[in-house]
C-alpha cells in the first residue's frame, strides 16, 4: 500500500464549477501538507500548505487536512479554464532537520470552458 | 524571480551510454533534490544533498549518482543508461523549513 494515495482523474468539470481534490495517507507522522499544481511540461509548482489539522485559504483554493480520517483535500471554487493542470498532494513529518517529502501521483484536471 | 534551470529539456541517449543531467538554482538554497515522474507512480526521490559535497540516497538511488561541488549546481549521472531509466526527470531546490520546494522544467530523457 502507498504511503500516499490520489485519484489519478482525469477530472473534467465545467468552467466555474467548484472542484474538489482529495488524498489519503497511511503515515500518521505527517504533519505538513502541500499541494503543487504542474502545468503540462513544466515543473510542479506550491498552491499552498498547512500545517496539521485544519483550513486554510487562498483566494479561490481552499486546503482542509482532517487527520483523524488521513484524508486532505483542495477546494477549487469558480474554475476557470487556466486551472487545467496536474494537481500533485504531498506531507512530511515535522521531526528536526530535513523530513523527506512524499508525493500523491497527481489528479488531472480539466475546466472546460 | 527564483529560478532552478535543467541543462536540457529532450534527451535522447543510447543502453550503456553515461548521462550527465545538470541542475543550477540561483536562491542560495542548501538543499537540492533529484527526482523522476514516471505515470502512475508520481514523483519518486533519487538523491538530495543538504550541503556542498553532501548527498544522501532517495527511495530509489540504484543506477544513478550524484555530484555538488558548488552549492548552486546539482548533478545526476547515469553511470551506464538502461532503458528503464527513460523518464521525466526534475530537480528541485528548498529553503528551510522545507515545505516549499521550486522546481525546474525537467528533463524528458530517452534511452533507446
Amino acid at each position: 500500500q502507498k504511503e500516499v494515495e490520489q485519484d489519478p482523474g482525469p477530472l473534467s468539470v465545467p468552467e466555474g464549477a467548484i472542484v474538489s481534490l482529495n488524498c489519503t495517507y497511511s503515515n500518521s507522522a505527517f504533519q505538513y501538507f502541500m499541494w503543487y499544481r504542474q502545468y503540462s511540461r513544466k515543473g510542479p509548482e506550491l498552491l499552498m500548505y498547512t500545517y496539521s489539522s485544519g483550513n486554510k485559504e487562498d483566494g479561490r483554493f481552499t486546503a482542509q487536512v482532517d487527520k483523524s480520517s488521513k484524508y486532505i483535500s483542495l477546494f477549487i471554487r469558480d474554475s476557470q479554464p487556466s486551472d487545467s493542470a496536474t494537481y500533485l498532494c504531498a506531507m512530511r513529518g515535522s521531526s528536526g532537520g530535513y523530513q523527506k517529502v512524499t508525493f500523491g501521483t497527481g489528479t488531472k484536471l480539466q475546466v472546460i470552458p | 524571480d527564483v529560478k532552478v534551470t535543467q541543462s536540457s529539456r529532450y534527451l535522447v541517449k543510447r543502453t550503456g551510454e553515461k548521462v550527465f543531467l545538470e541542475c543550477v538554482q540561483d536562491m542560495d538554497h542548501e538543499n537540492m533534490f533529484w527526482y523522476r515522474q514516471d505515470p502512475g507512480l508520481g514523483l519518486r526521490l533519487i538523491y538530495f544533498s543538504y550541503d556542498v559535497k553532501m548527498k544522501e540516497k532517495g527511495d530509489i538511488p540504484e543506477g544513478y549518482s550524484v555530484s555538488r561541488e558548488k552549492k548552486e549546481r546539482f548533478s545526476l549521472i547515469l553511470e551506464s543508461a538502461s532503458t528503464n531509466q527513460t523518464s521525466m526527470y526534475l530537480c528541485a531546490s528548498s529553503p528551510p523549513p522545507y515545505n516549499e520546494q521550486f522546481f525546474g522544467p525537467g528533463t524528458r530523457l530517452t534511452v533507446l
